[in-house]
């Protein structure tokens, strides 16, 4: 099976901006988590989705949102981007509600 | 809060010996815990898990261990290989939104295994 994938793999955008990620899931998990690295947080949920639902949310403002569509794939959105958002932007996928998650190899992302 | 911690940033032993890395939870109602192996600039890889109603879960080289009273857990590998030398993290849940999947990290602990 081939696992999660995320693109674009790198992104540099300047502040005041909005972004795009995606994410495709492992064939046949219908849940998709965001997650956000950072040198000094570390690891941090972000989202979870599952069946289109936002499922379960982290503590992050609302310029963070996410969306999943029928088949499963997942994008997330962060607009008015801050220098602050720079972090390497992981996705999960599971394959219903109390498994383990896989992770993708993350999006990089530069804002200057 | 943090509510899952690696208290040791670093962690370096000798190919063939055991490595042990440490793992303390604040949270009661966590009840699935998971260690996961990174490298720089690439997504955590899974290794090992163990549901609070266990103690202990192994998979070849690798041995998770609970203790729930104490609220800490650490993952053994042995005999440890040069290739294991990534950040390892060990992450928490408890059920939410009828799911375990909102995971909370600890910061990581970097395991290097010298040749």
């Amino acid at each position: 099976k081939a696992g999660v994938t995320q693109t674009p793999r790198y992104l540099i955008k300047t502040r005041g901006q909005q972004v795009t990620l995606s994410c495709s899931p492992i064939s046949g998990h219908r849940s998709v988590s965001w997650y956000q690295q950072t040198p000094g947080q570390g690891l941090q949920f972000l989202f979870e989705y599952f069946s289109e639902t936002q499922r379960n949310k982290g503590n992050f403002p609302g310029r963070f949102s996410g969306r999943q569509f029928s088949n499963s794939r997942s994008e997330m959105n962060v607009s008015t981007l801050e220098l602050g958002d720079s972090a390497l932007y992981l996705c999960a996928s599971g394959p219903g509600s109390t498994d383990t998650q896989y992770f993708g190899p993350g999006t990089r992302l530069t804002v200057l | 809060d943090q509510q899952v911690k690696q208290n040791s940033p670093s962690l370096s032993v000798q190919e063939g010996r055991i490595s042990i890395l440490n793992c303390d939870y604040t949270n009661s109602m966590f009840d699935y815990f998971l260690w996961y192996k990174k490298y720089p600039a690439e997504g955590p890889t899974f290794l090992i898990s163990i549901s609070s109603i266990k103690d202990k879960n192994e998979d070849g080289r690798f041995t998770v261990f609970l203790n729930k009273s104490a609220k800490h857990l650490s993952l053994h590998i042995v005999p440890s290989q040069p290739g294991d030398s990534a950040v390892y993290f060990c992450a928490a849940s408890a059920s939410s939104g009828g799911s375990n999947y909102k995971l909370t990290f600890g910061k990581g602990t970097l395991l290097t295994v010298n040749p």
